[in-house]
């Protein structure tokens, strides 16, 4: 079993839909959960942070983790095209210098 | 807003040379990493670095690689003999100081990378 597995789609929406991206992992010792968007040949840029379960919301974004479930969860409300990315989701505990393990990323395309 | 910065951008080497890449984290940040993403592929983790030793590093991170932090800013990642298959982009990060509380201490910020191509 992967350490994250993630869906790499792709994932094709119109704009102003609501877009569920998730991810699922093995290692319960993960303690801090990130979600990362790429754009092609760039480096991964983050756009939410949250540790242990619960939720975050920033601006249209929605991050929910549940680590019962070992689940996490990113939600982009009334998406745009300019959110056409890939989605990482990434994860890490306190051991190993903190090594933050990625999932595969989720390609996402809005369509205007 | 602070940054990690990474040099060079792009980077084209013959198969057998020696590559440095190099990285500036974040100035008051103390964990520093490597991944590397070949095109089309999932980032992989290569090697974490705190306290002037490596805390971890996986089974990509062969004798062929080594890390350095030779001052108190610039952070290298050496491969000694280049294979084709190091063509990626290599990504440096960093993330503050690890504290008692969930404030900020987890988070993972990215330079924009070096691209290797090996030829």
């Amino acid at each position: 079993q992967k350490e994250v597995e993630q869906d790499p789609g792709p994932l094709s929406v119109p704009e102003g839909a609501i877009v569920s991206l998730n991810c699922t992992y093995s290692n319960s010792a993960f303690q801090y959960f990130m979600w990362y968007r790429q754009y092609s040949r760039k480096g991964p840029e983050l756009l939410m942070y949250t540790y242990s379960s619960g939720n975050k919301e920033d601006g249209r974004f929605t991050a929910q983790v549940d680590k019962s479930s070992k689940y996490i969860s990113l939600f982009i409300r009334d998406s745009q095209p300019s959110d056409s990315a890939t989605y990482l989701c990434a994860m890490s505990g306190n051991t190993g210098g903190f090594k933050t393990i990625f999932g595969a990323g989720t390609r996402l395309f809005v369509k205007a | 807003e602070p940054e990690v910065t990474q040099t060079p951008s792009h980077q084209v080497t013959q198969m057998g040379q020696e590559v440095i890449l190099r990285c500036v984290p974040i100035s008051n940040h103390l964990y520093f990493y490597w991944y590397r993403q070949i095109l089309g592929q999932k980032v992989e983790f290569l090697v974490s670095f705190y306290n002037n030793e490596i805390s971890e590093k996986s089974e990509i991170f062969d004798d062929q690689f080594s890390v350095e932090r030779p001052d108190g800013s610039n952070f290298t990642l050496k491969i000694r003999s280049t294979k084709l298959e190091d063509s990626a982009m290599y990504f440096c990060a960093s993330r503050p100081r690890q504290g008692r509380t969930s404030s900020n201490t987890g988070e993972l910020f990215f330079g924009e990378g070096s691209r290797l191509t090996v030829l």
